[in-house]
């Protein structure tokens, strides 16, 4: 079965900070999907970044990296930069490639902003 | 990209009543999976909505509490039944589009039972 790990529950960073969000994976599937989704107080899922398990190269997207390693099956999302609207929720995900294609969570990272 | 419209985007119910979630895609797809978020908590998958047959649900979620209907490749639909206050989340419905093989989230809805 697969599973995502958030040790993070909160974190507090000052404005135009760089900042790390762990997240640590387990699975036995060799084909799959890593992504970041920020959730902020209005619920929605916004898309981040997506990094697949044969990709040689860490993804970006604008001030967002994905830190992916694979031989320690961690996935750390770094946000350059930070603004005061990046305060929200972030959540780690996997996605099996094949098969049925759900998406499991991790439990969250409360990140919060300071000016 | 697919367009994804929930709803309702929020209701207040009352304890011992039933509420259907609408989920309907501009765009086909292959898998419609239903998710809940208790508050402070993370993303939950209840079930996988098939197309013309029976949704497959994830342990602790059944069919009477939770029934699912998928009746074409762009709508489904979630009733939360007999609904208590540990009822009260955000359900989020989710779609994998065919075409590309992306995944999209609905805005969810978040329900609040008295």
């Amino acid at each position: 079965a697969q599973k995502i790990t958030q040790t993070q529950p909160g974190m507090f960073v000052q404005e135009k900070e760089a900042v790390t969000l762990d997240c640590t994976y387990d699975t036995s599937d060799q084909s799959y999907g890593l992504f970041w989704y920020k959730q902020p107080s209005s619920g929605e899922m916004i898309f981040l970044i997506y990094q697949g398990s044969y990709d040689e190269q860490n993804a970006t997207e604008g001030r967002y990296s994905l830190n992916f390693q694979k031989a320690r099956k961690s996935a750390n999302l770094v946000i350059s930069a930070s603004q005061l609207g990046d305060s929200a929720m972030y959540f780690c995900a996997m996605r099996e490639i094949q098969g049925a294609q759900k998406l499991v969570f991790g439990q969250g990272t409360r990140l919060t902003i300071n000016p | 990209s697919a367009v994804i419209s929930q709803k309702p985007s929020r209701d207040i119910c009352q304890r011992g009543t039933s509420l259907t979630i609408q989920c309907q895609v501009d765009s086909q797809v292959t898998m419609m999976f239903w998710y809940r978020q208790q508050p402070g908590q993370s993303l939950t998958l209840i079930a996988t909505a098939n197309q013309g047959s029976e949704a497959t649900y994830e342990s602790g979620f059944v069919i009477d509490k939770f029934p699912i209907s998928r009746p074409n490749l762009t709508f489904s639909t979630l009733t939360v039944s007999n609904m208590s206050p540990e009822d009260s989340s955000i359900y989020l419905c989710s779609v994998v589009v065919r075409e590309t093989g992306e995944l999209f989230f609905g805005e969810g809805s978040r329900l609040t039972v008295l």
